[in-house]
């Protein structure tokens, strides 16, 4: 069962304009979420992560939104950039296990 | 369709000893993937395999290894375990190799080392 899903495969943005990637999750005993980039042959890279605690973490362009009520969140990046492109997954936890989504492919062009 | 099945879920071994888990892909995926998930360094690539053969490799010491089978099941074994190696240990599995596309993991395999 995917507990963690993201819905939309692909995003196309112009440089420079803001970039939202979404994730939803069904279970509500996740407590943790994070979100990767995954570059082509490479593993994914730990980008930003926030706590259910928390509705918002911002790291420089990066920020997560949490909405826990509706079980989700979102990615948002601000300006995009061509160097952004790239495959950003989703994941969850609550303490034990860890769920990912299955990933969103994002073009960023000049 | 069915997802991507990691068996077994969880793992207890001893410190010397060897252990192999396993991954099997989403029907038709071809490229299978093995990382490792630890509090301390977050999520870290082990290797992928596409059709059977290895094609990139993470900065993991050779007691890592893995293989892919003809039917693109693939293998992971660890030996000579260190306590380091407890871990969550997910594969995902995709179409075609370097994931440039959608990849989906599974649920992951818990391994303790005491």
């Amino acid at each position: 069962d995917q507990q963690v899903k993201q819905n939309s495969p692909s995003l196309s943005v112009q440089e420079g304009r803001i970039s939202i990637l979404n994730c939803d999750y069904t279970n509500s005993m996740f407590d943790y979420f994070l979100w990767y980039k995954k570059y082509p042959a490479e593993g994914p890279t730990f980008l930003i992560s926030i706590s259910s605690i928390k509705d918002k973490n911002e790291d420089g362009r990066f920020t997560v939104f949490l909405n826990k009520s509706a079980k989700h969140l979102s990615l948002h990046i601000v300006p995009s950039q061509p160097g952004d492109s790239a495959v950003y997954f989703c994941a969850a936890s609550d303490g034990d296990d860890m769920r990912f989504g299955a990933g969103t492919r994002l073009t960023v062009k000049p | 369709k069915a997802g991507v099945t990691q068996t077994p879920r969880y793992l207890i071994k001893t410190r010397g000893q060897q252990v192999t888990l396993s991954c099997s892909p989403i029907s038709g995926h071809r490229s299978v993937s093995w990382y490792q998930q630890t509090p301390g360094q977050g999520l870290q690539f082990l290797f992928e395999y596409f059709s059977e053969t290895q094609r990139n490799k993470g900065n993991f010491p050779g007691r890592f290894s893995g293989r892919q089978f003809s039917n693109s099941r693939s293998e992971m074994n660890v030996s000579t375990l260190e306590l380091g190696d407890s871990a969550l240990y997910l594969c995902a599995s995709s179409l075609v190799v370097g994931q440039d596309t959608e990849a989906f993991f599974g649920q992951g395999t818990r391994l303790t080392v005491v």
